[in-house]
């Protein structure tokens, strides 16, 4: 069974830290990792999407893939309150007739403090 | 432009009524999918359209009915629902069914059944 396994939270840091959000995933044959944002009674919106192993940079954002330790993070530099929310890490991959299907991990919340 | 509309924002009704979600995207997507979110817990796939055809059904229950009419839209059908079935319904879009599309949410429809 595909599972993808992240930390409840929440996660506190001050303003102007660096949060590091994680995520594993159990089958190797993923191929593709995104994150997303979900604020309190909304929808998730796309922060990043990474397929190849290393570091993918956009803006305050960077996404760390490692394909061999089946693990994959967020780095959120200079946290602003605003980006307190609950973070969801989603995987896919080529299994067989779910091409494509998200898998999702419970998602990581995030608080952080003024 | 990565929008995606939903509509409703927020319905409530009976065990015995009828009611349609309707999801919209004009970005040239060729994948569409319906999602349900409970409070707390990671979206859930229910349904997968590629080219307007009905491409995955996670064993829904025949009381969601989905439609696609064409390539911009997506209805999702409600029928004699359970109040276990208030919840978060979400939309989304990509420009293809496969592991290598990023999905986009709509704003989602939140639904209580009474």
């Amino acid at each position: 069974q595909k599972e993808v396994e992240q930390n409840s939270g929440p996660l506190s840091v001050p303003e102007g830290a660096i949060a590091s959000l994680n995520c594993t995933y159990s089958d190797r044959v993923s191929q593709s990792f995104f994150w997303y944002r979900q604020y309190s009674g909304k929808s998730p919106e796309l922060i990043m999407s990474i397929y190849s192993n290393g570091d993918k940079e956009d803006g305050r954002f960077t996404a760390q893939l490692n394909k061999a330790s089946q693990y994959v993070s967020l780095l959120i530099r200079d946290s602003q309150p605003s980006d307190s929310a609950t973070y969801l890490c989603a995987v896919a991959g080529n299994y067989g007739g779910s091409q494509g299907n998200l898998i999702f991990g419970k998602g990581t919340k995030l608080s952080v403090k003024p | 432009d990565t929008e995606v509309t939903q509509t409703p924002k927020h319905l409530v009704m009976g065990m015995t009524n009828k009611k349609s979600l309707k999801c919209e995207q004009h970005m040239g997507h060729r994948a569409m999918y319906w999602y349900k979110q409970k409070a707390k817990k990671p979206p859930e796939l229910m349904f997968v359209y590629s080219y307007e055809k009905l491409s995955i059904n996670e064993s829904v229950p025949s009381r969601f009915s989905p439609e696609c009419p064409n390539s911009s839209l997506l209805n999702l059908h409600l029928h004699a629902l359970q109040p276990e079935d208030s919840a978060l319904y979400l939309c989304a879009s990509s420009l293809r069914q496969g592991w290598s599309y990023e999905q986009y949410f709509g704003p989602g429809t939140r639904l209580t059944v009474t």
